[in-house]
């Protein structure tokens, strides 16, 4: 079976860095992606890790490792338009059978 | 961003009347996927296709059936709505041969009454 464990919220301030963490158990793991949802969109794709090791894109990083079956999105220099949720999602599968977590619902605050 | 419609965007419904969702895109991607969206449970999936005819359930299928007779176009039907089908329904595509994205239409707010 597939399952994703991260928390369900997290406040942090404008400027400040937030990592959001998110555990799985999957079996056939090819990868960890993270996505973003603002409420009431759909939501968008922000990182992909296949190797152990951080993935640098803009304020965001992303981070797996394998062994550990975890892995985090960092998100640097927070911007209010970040509040959002978070997605991660494992891929898995000869077909690219996708599972996602529950969310975690990040809130920025001045 | 990547050519995906949804349609219809809004539906209400009764109980026990078959409902069908459509996903149409224009990018030609291989992998096609319906999600629903319910508080706290974040998106969980339904059913998806890596291919023509090539559809396979996911982990919420009761009640749900899907059809892809054409690379564009991936049907989601509620072969008889309940009120528990009552959600926001997401259809996704990835390209798939080596690309992990997953790009993701406007949603259909379904309300089953």
């Amino acid at each position: 079976g597939q399952s994703l464990e991260q928390p369900s919220e997290v406040t942090a301030v404008e400027g400040a860095i937030v990592q959001i963490n998110c555990t799985y158990q999957t079996s056939g793991f090819y990868g960890l992606s993270w996505y973003q949802q603002h409420d009431g969109g759909a939501p968008t794709f922000l990182s992909y890790n296949a190797l152990d090791g951080l993935e640098e894109t803009g304020r965001f990083s992303s981070f797996l490792s394998r062994s550990d079956s975890y892995g985090y999105l960092l998100l640097q220099e927070l911007q209010m338009k970040d509040s959002a949720s978070y997605f991660c999602a494992t891929l898995s599968g000869g077909y690219q059978k996708v599972t996602f977590g529950i969310g975690t619902k990040l809130q920025v605050i001045p | 961003d990547a050519g995906i419609t949804q349609s219809p965007r809004h539906k209400v419904t009764e109980t026990g009347t078959p409902v069908t969702l459509r996903c149409h895109q224009t990018e030609n991607h291989r992998y096609m996927y319906w999600y629903r969206q319910d508080p706290g449970h974040g998106l969980r999936l339904i059913h998806y296709s890596y291919g023509v005819k090539d559809t396979d359930k996911g982990e919420v299928s009761d009640g749900y059936s899907v059809s892809r007779s054409k690379t564009e176009d991936f049907l989601l039907t509620l072969e008889s709505a309940t009120s528990s089908q009552t959600s926001v329904y997401f259809c996704a595509i990835s390209p798939g041969q080596g690309s992990y994205e997953q790009y993701f239409g406007p949603g259909t707010r379904l309300t089953v009454t």
